[in-house]
C-alpha cells in the first residue's frame, strides 16, 4: 500500500512565521503534489514536481515555494505567514503522471495562522 | 475551461442504495476518479476508470460512465454508517492537469 506521510495533522503559527510543511512517501513515486482544501472552494492546486530538484507552479502559488531535494520528500514552505493561509493542505504522489495514474494523499495538515 | 460539477449533499437510509452524480465539461479525459475523505483525513483512492469504459463494478461499488452526456456516477450498494464521508469526482487529462469536484457529502439515516 502507498503511504503519504505529513509530518504535522494540526499546526498553530503567528501571523509573520515562516513556515515548513513536511511530506513523505514510500513508493518511489516519480510525482508529488501540494493541495489546500477550503470549505466551498474544494481542491485547489499550489505547487506540483516531476522530478528531483523540479517545482511547477499550480493554480495558486501566491505566498508559498516548495522544496525536492530527495525523490521521497516534498515541502511546502509558506515565507511569511497570513491569516489567508489558514487551511487543510494536502500532500499527494503518484507513479506517473496525472495522466495515467491516480493521486495517493496523505492525511493532512490542518494549519491555523494567528 | 475544464469543469467537474456534483451535489454538494446527499442523505440515504442505512441499507438503501447511495448513487453519487458527478457532470464534466471537457470530452478529453483519460481517467475519472472516485475519492473519499472521512473527518479529518485526507482522501482515499475509492475507485477509478478509464474513459474507454462504461462501467465498473468493485464489491458494493459499481461506477457508470456515460460519455455521450458526460456523466459519471458512483452506486454505494447496501449503504452503511461507515460510508458517511465526502466523496470527490476526479477528471485526468492528457495534459497530465487533474481536476476536481467540490465534493458530495453523503450523509446515512438510522
Amino acid at each position: 500500500d502507498v503511504k503519504v506521510t505529513q509530518s504535522s495533522r494540526y499546526l498553530v503559527k503567528r501571523t509573520g512565521e515562516k513556515v515548513f510543511l513536511e511530506c513523505v512517501q514510500d513508493m518511489d513515486h516519480e510525482n508529488m503534489f501540494w493541495y489546500r482544501q477550503d470549505p466551498g472552494l474544494g481542491l485547489r492546486l499550489i505547487y506540483f514536481s516531476y522530478d528531483v530538484k523540479m517545482k511547477e507552479k499550480g493554480d495558486i502559488p501566491e505566498g508559498y515555494s516548495v522544496s525536492r531535494e530527495k525523490k521521497e520528500r516534498f515541502s511546502l514552505i509558506l515565507e511569511s505567514a497570513s491569516t489567508n493561509q489558514t487551511s487543510m493542505y494536502l500532500c499527494a504522489s503518484s507513479y506517473q503522471t496525472a495522466s495515467n495514474s491516480p493521486l495517493h494523499f496523505g492525511n493532512g495538515t490542518r494549519l491555523t495562522v494567528t | 475551461g475544464e469543469d467537474v460539477e456534483q451535489s454538494l449533499f446527499l442523505s440515504v437510509r442505512e441499507g438503501d442504495s447511495s448513487v453519487i452524480n458527478c457532470t464534466y465539461t471537457d470530452s478529453s479525459s483519460t481517467y475519472l476518479y472516485w475519492y473519499k475523505q472521512e473527518p479529518g483525513a485526507g482522501l482515499q483512492l475509492l475507485t477509478y476508470i478509464f474513459s474507454n469504459m462504461d462501467m465498473k463494478q468493485d464489491q458494493r461499488l459499481t461506477v457508470l460512465l456515460n460519455k455521450k452526456d458526460k456523466h459519471l456516477s458512483l452506486r454505494i450498494a447496501d449503504t452503511q454508517t461507515g460510508d458517511s464521508a465526502i466523496y470527490f469526482c476526479a477528471e485526468s487529462y492528457r495534459d497530465d492537469k487533474i481536476i476536481f469536484g467540490k465534493g458530495t457529502r453523503l450523509h446515512i439515516l438510522p
